[in-house]
């Protein structure tokens, strides 16, 4: 059972346009944090959400705790090429489960020129 | 400051045989994570580390899997024996502690034909 589902599976888009990536769960978290990956290399931490309705934002990327912290969005405004990637969300665990990870199947996405 | 080093970064064997699979986490990290990544089920926790002693194995997906942590600077997961599928590409991680950020390795591939 997966305790994060990520949607959409995979997302291409032409240069400039903008998109969102949901993530939802049943579950609470303590924290929600967003990851992206390249082919060939581990995934490398982009932002952690830890307040329900927290939104940070990081240059064009903006990225969304849900109220009851079980959800998250991350929103691409003019995407460029180089945002191409695996998009993971990873929620925290909770009381006996803090510390623990647990990550989405995740959205690949493809940003062509 | 080199970042977590995995070894083999590919690694082809037979059923049957066994694997052995290396991490040497970012000095002065006290925790240390394997995870597993599928197509199928994403990336999985398999088993963490803090301060050298394993602390959740609920991942572990059966007993021909094994992993030790003989100190602060090194760890091995070993199957044996192996399985077709086990072909995943595997994952190291460390954190200063077991709630800090998480710096991934850049993975190891193993093929079991």
């Amino acid at each position: 059972t997966q305790l994060l589902e990520q949607s959409p599976q995979f997302l291409s888009i032409q240069e400039g346009e903008n998109l969102t990536v949901y993530c939802n769960s049943s579950s609470v978290f303590s924290s929600l944090q967003w990851y992206r990956q390249e082919p060939g290399e581990g995934p490398v931490l982009l932002v952690t959400v830890v307040t329900g309705g927290e939104v940070k934002k990081l240059k064009r990327l903006t990225f969304q705790f849900g109220d009851a912290r079980k959800d998250s969005s991350l929103h691409i405004t003019a995407a460029q090429p180089g945002d191409t990637g695996l998009y993971l969300c990873a929620g925290g665990g909770r009381g006996s489960t803090l510390g623990r990870l647990y990550f989405g199947r995740g959205t690949q996405l493809t940003v062509w020129p | 400051d080199a970042g977590v080093i995995q070894s083999p970064r590919h690694e082809v064997t037979e059923m049957g045989q066994e694997v052995t699979l290396r991490c040497k986490p970012i000095s002065g990290h006290n925790s240390l994570f394997w995870y597993r990544q599928t197509m199928m089920r994403g990336l999985e926790l398999l088993i963490y580390f803090n301060n050298n002693v394993p602390i959740d194995d609920s991942g572990m997906p059966e007993d021909r899997f094994s992993a030790k942590m003989p100190n602060a600077s090194f760890s091995t997961l070993k199957i044996q024996p192996s399985e077709p599928r086990d072909s995943a590409v595997y994952f190291c991680a460390s954190s200063r502690n077991r709630w800090a950020e998480q710096f991934f390795g850049p993975g190891t591939r193993l093929t079991v034909l």
